[in-house]
């Protein structure tokens, strides 16, 4: 089993609809919780952190945390054609960060 | 604005030669991760630096592949031999590691070993 789970996808989504991407893990000691954006070619991009359980909103984006059942998901509402994308998941207990292999999102227009 | 640099950005390369990447990370972060990223294997750890000092480098092959800070403000990886298996997009994050764990990457350096 991997340690940071995602579904490959793709993940279709018409435009202004809410995207809704998981990820679970396998350690129960994980802390920090990250939503990292990569655009094809270039470098991952943080777009939200977690700490702790329930769900912290930036703007269209909402991360929600749970950890009794190990998973942790992001929303992003109002999807845009410019949000289409690999989105990855990152979780952390010190310093090694484990990041899942990402769920590729195609907004559609 | 503050951000994590690399040189290259693209290497070519023939099998058997040395590559050297660097990385600045963000002046004031004191911990360093190297990354390699393929297709097939997604985002990979290879190393990573606290104060300069080596904490992991259990993803390197240690063969052929070495990470070093000299100093705060500089890091960097070496692969001697290349080899085409090594052909990947290298890395380079930082964190201020004193009151966030969020992780600045770098543009990255594209590889290609021939």
């Amino acid at each position: 089993q991997k340690e940071v789970e995602q579904n490959s996808g793709p993940l279709s989504v018409p435009e202004g609809a809410i995207a809704s991407l998981n990820c679970t893990y396998s350690d129960r000691v994980s802390q920090s919780f990250f939503w990292y954006r990569q655009y094809s070619g270039k470098s991952p991009e943080l777009i939200m952190s977690i700490y702790s359980n329930g769900d912290k909103e930036d703007g269209r984006f909402t991360a929600q945390l749970n950890k009794a059942s190990q998973y942790v998901s992001l929303l992003i509402r109002d999807s845009q054609p410019s949000d289409s994308a690999t989105y990855l998941c990152a979780v952390t207990g010190t310093y090694k960060y484990i990041f899942g292999t990402g769920t590729r999102l195609k907004v559609l227009a | 604005d503050a951000r994590v640099t690399q040189t290259p950005r693209h290497k070519v390369t023939e099998m058997g030669q040395e590559v050297t990447m660097r990385c600045q990370p963000i002046l004031g972060h004191n911990t360093v991760f190297w990354y390699r990223q393929t297709m097939m294997q997604g985002l990979e750890l290879l190393a990573y630096f606290r104060n300069r000092a080596p904490l992991d480098d259990s993803g390197m092959p240690k063969d052929r592949f070495s990470a070093e800070m000299p100093d705060a403000t500089l890091a960097t990886l070496k692969i001697q031999p290349s080899e085409p298996r090594d052909s990947a997009v290298y890395f380079c994050a930082s964190l201020t590691g004193a009151t966030s764990h969020e992780q600045y990457f770098g543009p990255g350096t594209r590889l290609t070993v021939t």
